[in-house]
């Protein structure tokens, strides 16, 4: 059973940076190419950025909300995805996810940023 | 960056009905579109994959079709189980796109 976990959400005030951590179990996380998804409280769901598998090149590409802000990485060795999101806005408040190729979604990590 | 606009964005339906949703991206993504539905408090769920393809434990009512620019959700004989919210997702080119998204309800 393929299962991604996110952590690291919680309540911080605008300015300040947050780590969050997907990990992902039930696939070959090496050849998976992993994303960040977010969801604004009611809202639909907006695309943050994706990295590539470190055999395709281990790049990431982000939206344009998070560009300079947010860095997404990955550790292989512990099928783990990172998303830092630094200079956090009371607008990237929302429920984080991580998703797995096209497929495979994780359960989300809120994240609150309110002064 | 490519626009998805799903149509309707509301639509409340009988169970046993057919039901359609629609996703047209602003320029030609050839097959690279998915289909996701999500319950209130969950997480998204992966239904149709590029376009047609089913997806492991997903039942035979839903289907998929189109190309290019236009693509089709379909829900044969819907299910109360079925009321969700659905969004369309592209990976033909960067950044990534979500359609708004339809809410069904049952009636």
């Amino acid at each position: 059973e393929v299962q991604l976990v996110e952590s690291g959400g919680g309540l911080v005030k605008p300015g300040v940076s947050l780590r969050l951590s997907c990990a992902v179990s039930g696939l070959t996380f090496t050849n998976a190419w992993m994303a960040w998804v977010r969801q604004a409280p009611g809202k639909g769901l907006e695309w943050v950025g994706r990295i590539k598998s470190n055999t395709d090149g281990g790049t990431a590409d982000y939206a344009a909300p998070g560009k300079g802000r947010f860095t997404i990485s990955r550790d292989d060795s512990k099928n783990t995805l990172f998303l830092q999101m630094n200079s956090l806005k009371i607008e990237d408040t929302a429920v984080y996810y991580c998703m797995a190729g096209v497929e495979y979604w994780g359960q989300g990590a809120l994240v609150t940023v309110s002064s | 960056e490519i626009v998805l606009t799903q149509s309707p964005d509301f639509q409340s339906v009988t169970p046993k009905e057919k039901v359609t949703i629609t996703c047209r991206a602003s320029q030609s993504i050839g097959k690279s579109l998915h289909w996701y539905q999500q319950k209130p408090d969950q997480s998204p769920k992966l239904i149709i994959k590029y376009a047609s393809q089913s997806f492991s434990g997903v039942p035979s009512r839903f289907s998929g079709s189109g190309s290019g620019t236009d693509f089709t959700l379909t829900i044969n004989s819907l299910e109360a189980e079925d009321a969700a919210t659905y969004y369309c997702l592209q990976t033909s080119s960067l950044p990534r796109t979500f359609g708004q998204g339809t809410k069904v309800d049952i009636k």
